[in-house]
């Protein structure tokens, strides 16, 4: 069976330190994977998409930035963290498949709290 | 842009309540539409995945229709359980696309 896994599970950082946080697929090859933020007070935003090993594609414009580095294996990172940083990030993975509205099996997450 | 909204955005009931809440999606360029039970403390965990209009689908108390011409699906719970407590989520895909619009979520508090 496919299971999905982040980490770290929480993290505080000063505004201005780097940040990594890193989600693995297991079970599945070759999926689409994706990363997501949910700021206070709003739903789920898709930030990054990725189709294959070193292939992003980014939904909104920010001070973050994706890698897949291996085919299970998705990194979301930053240079300098912004207090507006702050949310909850959501790993996800689906299977893929031409046609697309596939189903979207996610991560525990990772609360991250900029100071 | 895409908007996908859902309604209400919380909703507190009596154990043995039923209840629905509702997900407006753009009714053209429609692929599939979503539904997830978000609870807290886990992973966001898919319900329902609907593509045709007028389908219906049931998972134990719980079951969604969808309306695809006029861009709403409804979800409803029978005889709500406090571990119905959640947020429901709905998301939509246009188009052969994999990427999900999500909406805010509308949060279910059951009380005993």
């Amino acid at each position: 069976s496919q299971t999905i896994h982040q980490w770290p599970a929480t993290l505080v950082q000063p505004v201005g330190s780097p940040l990594s946080l890193e989600c693995t697929v297991e079970g599945t090859s070759n999926p689409n994977l994706y990363w997501y933020r949910q700021a206070a007070g709003r739903g789920l935003q898709l930030l990054f998409y990725s189709v294959g090993i070193g292939q992003i594609s980014s939904e909104v414009p920010q001070n973050l930035s994706a890698s897949r580095p291996q085919d299970r294996q998705f990194i979301l990172s930053s240079k300098k963290l912004l207090l507006s940083d702050s949310g909850f990030y959501l790993c996800a993975w689906s299977v893929l498949r031409a046609g697309g509205g596939e189903t979207q099996y996610f991560g525990p997450g990772t609360r991250l709290l900029v100071l | 842009i895409l908007n996908v909204e859902q309604s209400p955005q919380s909703l507190h009931v009596q154990e043995g309540d039923s209840t629905n809440f509702t997900c407006s999606f753009p009714s053209s360029n429609f692929y599939a539409l979503h539904w997830y039970r978000w609870e807290t403390a886990k992973s966001p965990e898919a319900l329902f995945v609907m593509t045709l209009n007028g389908d219906e689908k049931k998972k134990g108390r719980i079951s969604a229709t969808l309306n695809t011409k006029e861009g709403y699906s409804y979800l409803y719970i029978k005889g709500s359980q406090p571990e119905d407590s959640a947020t429901y989520l709905c998301a939509f895909s246009g188009g052969a696309t994999n990427k999900l619009i999500f909406g805010t979520g509308t949060l279910l508090a059951v009380q005993p």
